[in-house]
């Protein structure tokens, strides 16, 4: 069962960075592209950022690009995301999820929540 | 960006009674290599979605018989034939024929 497994979410201050991470395990993670999405509270689901199952390709949400970053180390089976110059509005629950076909989400996390706040 | 249109924005059904939810896009989700690329998920209550239906009416695997999805070009439907209480959540359909990636705003079914 494919299993996908966010860490590093929390509290931050407006402007601060975090780096998430997504540990993936049950299926061959170098195959096939990832993706995160995230969920602010109460709100519906907001795609974020894609990256090739080699890491060589990535593409973002045009509220992220330039603040955001994707990327992935086949090596560990882990997947991350680094969010620089947070807002208040990148608060949310984040989700990694695998990508199917045309980069579909199939599988999902649980989510991590990053809350941004002063 | 396609605009992805759900309604309605809620649904009370009662257990072992049908539902339908509908899904438009503001552009056609014909791919030129003839998949449509429209997909369902479900979120349970404090749960990540959950893939249900992939290219419109084919079932993710493990989703029930009960759950059917119809449509092509720029309108779908998601139909549940008898629902059970487990069906209680949010849908969200979402196409990926071209990023970004958009979902609708997804359709509350409730049990009554």
């Amino acid at each position: 069962q494919v299993q996908l497994v966010e860490s590093g979410g929390g509290v931050v201050q407006p402007g601060r960075s975090l780096t998430l991470s997504c540990a993936a395990s049950a299926f061959t993670f170098s195959n096939y592209g990832m993706l995160w999405l995230r969920q602010a509270p109460g709100k519906g689901l907001e795609w974020v950022a894609l990256v090739s199952s080699d890491g060589t390709n990535n593409y973002y949400a045009d509220s992220v690009k330039g603040r955001f970053t994707i990327s992935r180390d086949n090596s560990k089976n882990t997947l991350y995301l680094q969010m620089n110059s947070l807002r208040a509005d990148d608060t949310a629950v984040y989700y990694c999820a695998k990508a199917g076909v045309q980069r579909t989400p199939d599988y999902w996390g649980q989510g991590t929540l990053v809350t941004v706040s002063s | 960006d396609i605009v992805m249109t759900q309604t309605p924005l809620s649904l009370s059904v009662t257990p072992g009674q049908p539902a339908s939810m509908s899904c438009k896009s503001s552009q056609s989700l014909l791919y030129s290599d003839g998949k449509t690329y429209l997909y369902w998920y479900l979120q349970r209550p404090g749960q990540p979605p959950q893939l249900l239906m992939y290219e419109v009416s084919k079932r993710f695997s493990g989703v029930p018989d009960r759950f059917s999805g119809s449509g092509s070009g720029t309108d779908f439907t998601l139909k549940i034939s008898r629902v059970e209480a487990e069906d209680v959540g949010v849908y969200y359909c979402m196409q990926s024929i071209q990023l970004p990636l958009t979902f609708g705003g997804g359709t509350k079914v409730e049990i009554k």
